[in-house]
């Protein structure tokens, strides 16, 4: 089965802090992506990437970087938190876009 | 804005009930995937059904699509109390990337 993991599983920083979000998953899956799950509006795509090296915008992409080290390692950045983007983070990994996700345990991230 | 949408939010029903979830989206999908949540966990599918598929059955679940209506639906048989979550449908509008509804919560009571 497939295994996405994720790191750290609960963060608190403080608004303007630096923050790194950290996925792997370790099914050889070409896709890996990046959501944040608010109350009222379901699971939103903030970035995702179809291989090493390559990464595509999501459709909440503002205040977020991310990068795709190697096929396994996906790596979100929130570079000046604000606490708007305090938010449950989960990453998720996929062969291809039309195919099943599995998704990893999430990161509970809060910005003061 | 979504592509997919379910329309209820949420449900209560008694264990060994049926349950009918609907989700509508707006334009053409290749795929419809069916997800579930359960609390404290991130979601997990459960069926994934393709633009040339009218049905597809996984032990008590059943989903359709509907290309025509632009809809499809997630059908329960027998609930437990373990059916206790929240569902998402997801559509890709032909796009490369999935797009998740709001989601529907289901409380089963036993």
């Amino acid at each position: 089965e497939a295994a996405v993991t994720q790191s750290p599983r609960n963060k608190v920083t403080v608004t303007g802090g630096n923050v790194t979000l950290s996925c792997r998953q370790t099914n050889s899956h070409n896709y890996m992506y990046w959501y944040r799950q608010d109350t009222g509006h379901g699971l939103r795509l903030i970035h995702y990437s179809y291989g090493a090296g390559n990464l595509q915008i999501g459709d909440v992409p503002d205040g977020y970087k991310a990068t795709r080290t190697t096929q396994e390692d996906f790596f979100l950045l929130l570079e000046l938190a604000s606490p708007s983007q305090t938010s449950l983070y989960f990453c998720a990994s996929s062969r291809d876009w039309a195919y099943e996700q599995y998704f990893g345990p999430g990161t509970r991230l809060t910005v003061l | 804005s979504q592509w997919g949408e379910e329309n209820l939010q949420a449900l209560s029903i008694q264990e060994g009930e049926d349950v009918t979830m609907n989700c509508s989206y707006k334009t053409y999908t290749t795929v419809v995937q069916w997800y579930r949540q359960k609390s404290g966990k991130g979601p997990a599918q459960l069926i994934l059904i393709r633009s040339n598929e009218r049905e597809k059955r996984s032990g008590r679940l059943r989903a359709t699509l509907d290309t025509s209506s632009q809809s499809s639906s997630l059908s329960i048989t027998g609930t437990l109390a373990t059916d206790t979550a929240v569902y998402f449908c997801a559509t890709d509008a032909n796009t490369n990337k999935v797009v998740f509804g709001t989601g529907t919560r289901l409380q089963v009571l036993p």
